[in-house]
C-alpha cells in the first residue's frame, strides 16, 4: 500500500469535467502534486504544491485540497487527456510516497 | 532549455550491481535537487531517494536504505544512481527529476532508463 488512495479509473466524455481524489491521513495541504503520465512516456508535473499549474499547463487542469483529500479536476477534457494521474505527496521524515494512480479514459 | 538525459538500457544479471546516470543540461546540478523514481512494468511510481546537487547531500526511503547510492559529479553535471544486490524485482524504469524547492516538486523528468534484471 503506498499510503495514498486514488481511484483505478474513471472515465469522462469530451468536453466534460472529471475529477481524481487522492487521500491520505495528514495529506500536507503544500506539498501534493499530481503528475500526468502517459503510455511509455515519462511523468508530466500539471499541478504542484496542491494548486499551482507550472508553465505550459493548460488551464483546464487544476488542483484542491479539503482535508485529507486532494483532488485534481479537468474541466472540458479532451482526448489527449488520457492518460494515468498519479498524486504524490512530501514529507520531511520520510520523502516523496506516490498514489498508485488513475487511469483516466476520455470517451 | 532545462533537460535531463539518462544513459541507456541496462542487463544485468542477478546480484550485480548498477549505476544509471542522468545529465543536466539548461542549468547547473548545483541550483537544485535530483529524485530517482522507478516504475516496475504495470506498476505505479516509487521513491527511491534525492541528492542535494549543491552538498551532495541524500535521503532514502527505509525500503532501499544500503541498497541505493546516489552521487553527483559537478564537473560533468551529472547525477547517478548505483543499485546494488539486483533481484528480478529492481526489473524497472529507472527516473531521474529535477527539484527546485527541496519540497518533492518534480518539474523536469529524464526519459528513463530501463534495468533489466535477468540470468
Amino acid at each position: 500500500s503506498s499510503g495514498l488512495t486514488q481511484p483505478l479509473s474513471v472515465s469522462v466524455s469530451p468536453g466534460q469535467t472529471v475529477t481524481i481524489t487522492c487521500s491520505g491521513d495528514k495529506l500536507p495541504y503544500s506539498y501534493v502534486y499530481w503528475y500526468q503520465q502517459k503510455s511509455g512516456q515519462s511523468p508530466v508535473l500539471v499541478i504542484s504544491q496542491g494548486t499551482l499549474r507550472p508553465s505550459g499547463i493548460p488551464e483546464r487542469f487544476s488542483g484542491s485540497h479539503s482535508g485529507d483529500t486532494a483532488t485534481l479536476t479537468i474541466r472540458g477534457a479532451q482526448s489527449m487527456d488520457e492518460a494515468d494521474y498519479v498524486c504524490q505527496s512530501w514529507h520531511s521524515n520520510h520523502g516523496a510516497v506516490f498514489g498508485p494512480g488513475t487511469k483516466v479514459t476520455v470517451l | 532549455q532545462v533537460q535531463l538525459v539518462q544513459s541507456e538500457t541496462e542487463m544485468k544479471p542477478p546480484g550485480a550491481s548498477v549505476r544509471v546516470s542522468c545529465t543536466a543540461s539548461g542549468y547547473s546540478l548545483t541550483d537544485h535537487y535530483i529524485h530517482w523514481v522507478r516504475q516496475a512494468p504495470g506498476q505505479g511510481l516509487e521513491w527511491l531517494g534525492w541528492i542535494n546537487g549543491n552538498s551532495g547531500g541524500t535521503k532514502y526511503p527505509e525500503r532501499v536504505q544500503g541498497r541505493v547510492t546516489l552521487t553527483r559529479d559537478t564537473s560533468s553535471n551529472t547525477a547517478y544512481m548505483e543499485v546494488t544486490r539486483l533481484t528480478s524485482d529492481d526489473t524497472a524504469v529507472y527516473y531521474c527529476a529535477k527539484d527546485s524547492t527541496s519540497r518533492g516538486n518534480m518539474d523536469v523528468w529524464g526519459q528513463g532508463t530501463t534495468v533489466i534484471v535477468s540470468s
